[in-house]
Parts: structure tokens; sequence; C-alpha cells
């Protein structure tokens, strides 16, 4: 079945920590790779996203994310949080040609202490 | 601001008592989809609609049901609501250019259903 695993539920840091989120997916096939990010009391907003080329892509806010391919992984990464950073951060995957759909992680709810 | 709107933000239903979830877009998207997250798990896709074309997932239950009527609504119907239905909903909407297009989807803010 095709799954989608972040590894840690809960992260808390101080802030200028350097912060890396896991997310393994199990899919043989070719996908699309997103990170959400979700702020207190807001909607769900897309953080980056790979589909092709360039493994080492670059979101909003200071955020990248390096696709693996032989580990099958996306992890998120920063090299400095900030207070603004709390938030639940869901890595996403979507599978090609499943019209679109989306598998996502439980999630990672960061907590950064200013 | 072009957005993806859900209505309401906050519903309370009685069990086996049928309520509507509401999902309007003004970004002209020609996918919508519909997620359930219950707490602490990951949004769980139930159903979309690629134009007019409705795709149930294999593990939907019968008991949700989903119309749209134009571009720019799509419904959450559950028939007989039970308490393992209360959950958030989630509405989100793509442009897609057919099978294994690059699509980003975008989500609105999500309907906290409360099943009593």
């Amino acid at each position: 079945a095709q799954s989608v695993s972040q590894h840690n539920h809960h992260v808390i840091l101080s802030e200028a920590a350097s912060l890396e989120l896991g997310c393994n997916y199990s899919y043989g096939g070719t996908v699309n790779l997103f990170w959400y990010v979700q702020y207190p009391g807001q909607h769900l907003q897309l953080l980056l996203k790979y589909f092709s080329g360039d493994p080492l892509v670059k979101g909003i806010k200071g955020f990248e994310a390096e696709f693996i391919k032989s580990k099958f992984s996306f992890n998120l990464r920063k090299p400095s949080v900030q207070w603004s950073d709390t938030a639940e951060y869901f890595c996403a995957v979507g599978p090609y040609n499943q019209g679109g759909k989306l598998i996502f992680g439980q999630g990672t709810e960061l907590s950064v202490k200013p | 601001d072009a957005m993806v709107i859900q209505n309401p933000r906050y519903q309370v239903t009685q069990f086996g008592k049928p309520v509507t979830l509401s999902c309007s877009q003004t970004l002209n998207h020609n996918v919508m989809y519909w997620y359930q997250q219950k707490s602490s798990q990951a949004p769980k896709l139930l159903f979309h609609y690629y134009d007019k074309d409705f795709n149930n997932e294999a593990d939907t239950p019968d008991n949700f049901q989903s119309r749209r009527p134009n571009t720019s609504f799509c419904f959450l119907d559950i028939r007989s609501p039970g308490l393992g239905d209360a959950a958030m909903y989630l509405c989100a909407t793509s442009v897609s250019r057919g099978q294994g297009a690059r699509d980003t989807q975008y989500f609105g803010p999500g309907t906290r259903l409360t099943v009593l």
C-alpha cells in the first residue's frame, strides 16, 4: 500500500537551531513531492514542491528539501528556525498518473521557543 | 483574493442526522478534492471531481457522497453521521492538465465536524 511516514510527531527547538524533518514514502513509481505547512489557526499552505530536475528544492521562508530517490525520502530542512516557524508540517506524495491524488504523512508539530 | 472557502467552519450534528458541508473556490480550478482528517492523523482523500467526473477512493464509505453543481462549488454529504465521522474536512482545488500533470493543490480552512 502507498504510504508516507514522517519520523517525528513533535519537535521542539530553540530559535536559531537547525531543523530537519524526515519524510519517507512507499511507492515504486514516479511521484511528485510536497511539503505543506499549517500555521496555528490557518489552512494548509504549500511550502515547496518537487516534480523533476534538481533534487534540492527551495521553498518559501528559507526552507529547502532534498529528494533522494534511492532512499524514497524527501526531508525538509532549514538552517536557522524562527519562532514564527511554529506550525505543523505535512509531507505529501502525489503518485504520477493517479489524478492528482495526494497521500499525506501524519504531520510533524514544530514548536520553536523564543 | 482568489481562494478556497469552506462553510461552515464548525458544524455540530446529531448521530444519524444528515449533514452537508460546502466548498467554493474563486480560482476557477477544474479539480476539487475532499479530505478527511481525524485528530493527530494524516489527511485522507475521500474523493475528487475532475471537471464533472466523480472519482471515489476505494475505501471511502458509502455514507459519504459528493455533488458538484458547477465549477465553483462542491458539497460533501454525510448521510448518517456516526461518532467515528467526527473530523476536520478539508476541501482542495487544483488546475489539472491531465493524468500525470504536475498539479499543486490549494486548501481551504476546513470544516470541523462534531457528532453528538
